[in-house]
Parts: structure tokens; sequence; C-alpha cells
């Protein structure tokens, strides 16, 4: 039971072009929606996040645009950069306990 | 700076071994979860805790158990290795409010890559 679904699986962008990753969620109960980064050889780290009641949140290079009542929401990466390769996990959270469901991931390969 | 630490980067067990997974934090988080990470598949949960001696099942809980006997430890078990539970383990840890770091961020260790033969 997938109740987060990210797409795509893999993603290849030119470096200064836009990287678009889409996540659409069922439960009306997340409340929260994270986009987490994790490089090789590494855990996955916060790299952006927004609540149902924002339509759009912009961090430097990054953006998520959330549709409440599409529940969907995307992940923006401009001027994407070969240092931005990585793989990129949507999540969403429910109530209590900082339990969250991740996406599948899609791996970003930015080349120059 | 936050800290997750996982006992080891890398494992392999034999099948029908028990196999113990360690993960300690240092920023007095209540919260602490087990995942595994496959290709195509994502992070799944396989149980969290959000107290010492207090334990949720997430969403694969099947084959493994987990002991938190203090607040910064938290154990995966495997009591009886298969193959199918070779894969990257990670272990995260989240605030309430109370510890260091952002209280809406989970904040992971480096994993471990389990292979059983």
């Amino acid at each position: 039971q997938q109740q987060v679904k990210q797409s795509p699986q893999s993603l290849i962008v030119q470096k200064g072009g836009i990287s678009i990753i889409n996540c659409a969620y069922e439960n009306t109960a997340f409340d929260y929606f994270p986009w987490y980064q994790q490089f090789p050889g590494k855990g996955p780290a916060l790299l952006i996040a927004i609540r149902p009641d924002v339509s759009e949140k912009k961090e430097g290079r990054f953006t998520i645009s959330f549709n409440k009542s599409a529940k969907q929401f995307s992940l923006h990466i401009m001027d994407s950069q070969p240092g931005d390769s990585a793989t990129y996990f949507c999540a969403a959270r429910t109530g209590g306990y900082q339990k969250v469901t991740f996406g599948t991931g899609t791996k970003l390969q930015v080349i120059p | 700076d936050v800290k997750v630490t996982q006992s080891s980067r890398y494992l392999v067990k034999r099948t029908g071994e028990k196999v113990f997974l360690e993960c300690v934090q240092d920023m007095d988080h209540e919260n602490m979860f087990w995942y595994r990470q496959d290709p195509g598949l994502g992070l799944r949960l396989i149980y969290f805790s959000y107290d010492v001696k207090m334990k949720e099942k997430g969403d694969i809980p099947e084959g493994y158990s987990v002991s938190r006997e203090k607040k910064e430890r938290f154990s995966l078990i495997l009591e009886s290795a298969s193959t199918n539970q070779t894969s990257m383990y990670l272990c995260a840890s989240s605030s309430n409010g109370l510890g260091r770091g952002g209280v809406d961020t989970q904040y992971f260790g480096p994993g471990t890559r389990l292979t059983v033969l």
C-alpha cells in the first residue's frame, strides 16, 4: 500500500535546467510534507518542507508547489547543478510521534 | 551539531543468525525509527519508538523486533536472518520539541548495509 506515490524514478537534467519531481498522496490526514535529499553513502537529510495551508514554499533554488485539492505536491530545482545529483524523497506526516511515510525516491543526475 | 550513529556501516551474516543493529542519538530526541531502504521501494518503516521501552510497529515489522532500554539507544533485532532481509537499514530520530534540532525533522544515521548469505 503506497500512500505517497513519487515520479519519476530517475531523472537526467542538463546543468542550468529545471528538475521537477512529482508526488501524490491519498490520506487527507497528512499535515506536513517534507522533502529529503540523500547523497551516496549518507542518510537522507531534510531539504525543504511545506504545510498544506500554503501553496508554495521557496528556499534558494528549491521550490515546493502544493495543490491540496488535487492531493499533489512537487519539488522544483531551478538552475540545477551537478552538486544536486542525489536521490530525492518526498514524504508526508500524520499526527503524533513524527511518523512519516516516504515516496519511492527519484535519482537525479545533473550532467555538465 | 546533531548526530545519529549506527554501529556498523557494513555487515555480512549467515541465514538463521541473530543480528543486532544499534543506533545512538545524542540529541535527547523522544522518537526513534528504523527503516529499510531498497531500490524502487524507497524507505519503509519497520518499527518506531516514542519513548523508552515504548514501541510501535511500522509498515513491515515481520521478522524484526526492537528494543529501547535507554532514550538515546534504539536497537533493531533480526531474530533469524533471511536472505530477503538483505538491505540498507537506516535509523532516524526526531524531537517533539524538547530535544535539539528542528521539531519537524527526522535526523538519519549513515545506514548499515546488511547482506545475508
